[in-house]
């Protein structure tokens, strides 16, 4: 059974530019969480979607948005970027009514 | 705020020797806790986890105990090998369903010497 798929590896940006990074679910999966770990920081919640919606999101300004797409698939969007958005972002994702989260690689992100 | 925390940030065991990561805890709230092993340029692995109403699970060489009393979390690798070498993070599930994601410590970094 594959798992958790994250697309690009790598990105680079530069200050003010827009980045969208993605995130394929293991299949059968419904929930997909974002964090955000930087350097020298633990990971740091983001963003949780279910079903489709947008269920919550930790305390990150409104420029970091997404969306999760019927086949449950999700993508961040981080817009009018800054330099202390480079990091690397993970999600991961869980099955219905189940509780482990299951992480991706993750896209390492520098904005220069 | 509430946080999970790391008693030692680097861990240096002898190859076959077990090795002991704590974690403190401060969300009396939480209910489910987690271990996760990051390598080099990877995502977070998951190794064990347990919820709130048991105070020790076992896997494969691996052993998490939960002190509810002195919000406390461990886990315990037995016979270390190289491949062991990695970040141990531990994280805990504030109750409420996963709605706040989950919160991690910021790291132990376990150092296997041949």
């Amino acid at each position: 059974e594959a798992g958790v798929t994250q697309s690009p590896t790598h990105l680079i940006k530069t200050r003010g530019q827009q980045a969208t990074l993605r995130c394929s679910p293991i299949s059968g999966h419904t929930s997909v969480y974002w964090y955000q770990q930087a350097l020298g920081l633990g990971l740091q919640f983001l963003l949780w979607y279910d079903e489709g919606e947008e269920r919550n999101r930790g305390n990150f300004p409104p420029r970091f948005s997404g969306r999760q797409f019927p086949n449950y698939s999700s993508e961040l969007n981080v817009n009018a970027l800054e330099l202390e958005d480079s990091a690397l972002y993970l999600c991961a994702s869980v099955g219905l009514a189940e509780e482990t989260q299951y992480f991706g690689p993750g896209t390492r992100l520098l904005v220069l | 705020g509430e946080s999970v925390g790391l008693h030692l940030p680097t861990l240096s065991v002898q190859e076959g020797d077990n090795s002991i990561i704590n974690c403190a805890y401060s969300n009396s709230a939480s209910d489910y806790f987690i271990w996760y092993k990051q390598e080099s340029g990877k995502g977070p692995q998951f190794i064990i986890d347990i919820r709130s109403n048991m105070d020790k699970r076992q896997g494969q060489r691996v052993t998490v105990l939960l002190n509810k009393t002195v919000k406390h979390l461990s886990l315990q690798i037995a016979a270390t090998q190289p491949g062991d070498s990695a970040v141990y993070f531990c994280a805990e599930r504030p109750s409420g369903g996963g709605a706040d994601g989950l919160t991690f410590g910021k790291g132990t970094h376990l150092i296997i010497q041949p």
